[in-house]
């Protein structure tokens, strides 16, 4: 089944302990990205990866890091975790970072992680 | 500042009723328009992907329109079911539909009462 896997769904853990949320896909993308989603704030972008060994910055990537070393992972790092980074956390792949050149762009969602930094 | 606006915030309906949500933006250069489906808790799935030159997209009971010139959407869903409820999120596409450059919507949050 084609699908993109995100582990931890739920995580507690407190200040300053490094975490790591795995996100893994199945379907061969090429694009791989990360969320944030926050009441009243809507889903704000992390960092987006455009291939392997290929990252950048999206809206909000202050205190996150990622790699890219495979096709299939892009895990999402927070090396020392702070309270307003509590939130539901998404990973998403495609086919293609473009619209209409060579695949239909559509973003796959992870089911979504919910990480509580006390 | 690219944006997208989504109206209303909330709404309440009854199953079997029709309803439309709206999404405006000021996102330039435009690519495409997607609408996502969000299940609370869950992931968003997509519903439709319109590029420039599509004005109407169906999918099932949704219906979406896009008018580039005065940069609207709608989503229109047609006889509303209990599993209709969810957040509907608009997401727009910029400088050659890179999704480096995706701006998203806050989101209208339906739900359909019996």
């Amino acid at each position: 089944e084609a699908q993109v896997t995100q582990n931890p769904r739920y995580l507690i853990t407190v200040t300053g302990k490094k975490l790591t949320v795995t996100c893994s896909q199945n379907m061969n993308h090429e694009y791989m990205s990360w969320y944030r989603q926050d009441p009243g704030l809507g889903l704000r972008q992390i960092y987006y990866s455009m291939n392997v060994e290929v990252t950048d910055k999206g809206d909000v990537p202050e205190g996150y890091k990622v790699s890219r070393k495979e096709k299939r992972n892009f895990p999402l790092i927070l090396e020392s975790p702070s309270p307003n980074q509590t939130s539901l956390y998404f990973c998403a792949s495609s086919l293609s970072a473009t619209a209409g050149q060579g695949g239909t762009g559509e973003l796959f969602f992870g089911e979504g992680s919910r990480l509580t930094v006390l | 500042k690219n944006q997208v606006e989504q109206s209303p915030q909330s709404l309440i309906i009854l199953e079997g009723k029709n309803c439309t949500l709206q999404c405006n933006y000021t996102v330039s250069p435009f690519s495409n328009l997607r609408w996502y489906k969000q299940d609370t808790g869950r992931g968003p799935v997509s519903l439709t992907i319109m590029t420039f030159s599509e004005n109407t997209k169906s999918n099932g009971r949704y219906t979406a329109t896009l008018d580039a010139d005065t940069k609207q959407s709608s989503l229109h869903i047609t006889a509303s079911q209990l599993s209709d409820s969810a957040s509907y999120i608009c997401v727009v596409s910029a400088s050659g539909g890179s999704q480096g450059n995706l701006i998203f919507g806050k989101g209208t949050k339906l739900s359909v009462k019996p």
